[in-house]
């Protein structure tokens, strides 16, 4: 079975920009969850989306956003982009069904906010 | 998924030895816990995790430890090998909650 994919893998941007992110969960998992890893921060909890819908929501402002597609695809849009916003961001999938459950994370997409 | 943090706590331990990583968490409703491993260049993978209704999971050379009553998480790595290199992370999770807060990270370095 093929794990959670992230695409794309490396982004530069400048400040002000929007970027989109894009990630494919493990087949048949229907939770998808976004995170921001910062050396400073560390890993920070940013939505889960289930069923098309946002499940959980972290403390992030409303500049970060989400989808979920009926094929579970999930997308994280980042509007008016910040210096600080330079990260690796990390989406994971679970199945689901059952709440706190094992979620298995992809390789990440590392963007650069110039 | 690189290394995380320019001051993470690391723990350097010889090839053979047993490996002991600590975590400390300060939610009392935190109901389950997962711990990861982070290698450079990937995401988290997942090792072992545990609900609050245990104190002890055993795994692949592998063994988590969960006290509720001081809030303290730990994982053991038998035998430790060079290929546990790695950045680990413990995570956790309320009670019917698909939102998880992970710890700062520990760095273990295996000495061959």
């Amino acid at each position: 079975k093929a794990g959670v994919t992230q695409t794309p893998r490396y982004l530069i941007k400048t400040r002000g920009q929007q970027v989109t992110l894009s990630c494919s969960p493990i087949s048949g998992h229907r939770s998808v969850s976004w995170y921001q890893q910062t050396p400073g921060q560390g890993l920070q909890f940013l939505f889960e989306y289930f069923s098309e819908t946002q499940r959980n929501k972290g403390n992030f402002p409303g500049r970060f956003s989400g989808r979920q597609f009926s094929n579970s695809r999930s997308e994280m849009n980042v509007s008016t982009l910040e210096l600080g916003d330079s990260a690796l961001y990390l989406c994971a999938s679970s199945p689901g069904d059952v709440l706190t459950e094992t979620q298995y994370f992809g390789p990440g997409t590392r963007l650069l906010v110039l | 998924g690189e290394s995380v943090g320019l001051h993470l706590p690391t723990l350097s331990v010889q090839e053979g030895d047993n490996s002991i990583i600590n975590c400390a968490y300060s939610n009392s409703a935190s109901d389950y816990f997962i711990w990861y491993k982070q290698e450079s260049g990937k995401g988290p993978q997942f090792i072992i995790d545990i609900r609050s209704n245990m104190d002890k999971r055993q795994g692949q050379r592998v063994t988590v430890l969960l006290n509720k009553t001081v809030k303290h998480l730990s994982l053991q790595i038998a035998a430790t090998q060079p290929g546990d290199s790695a950045v680990y992370f413990c995570a956790e999770t309320p009670y019917n909650f698909n939102k998880f807060y992970f710890g700062s990270g520990t760095k273990l370095n295996v000495k061959p």
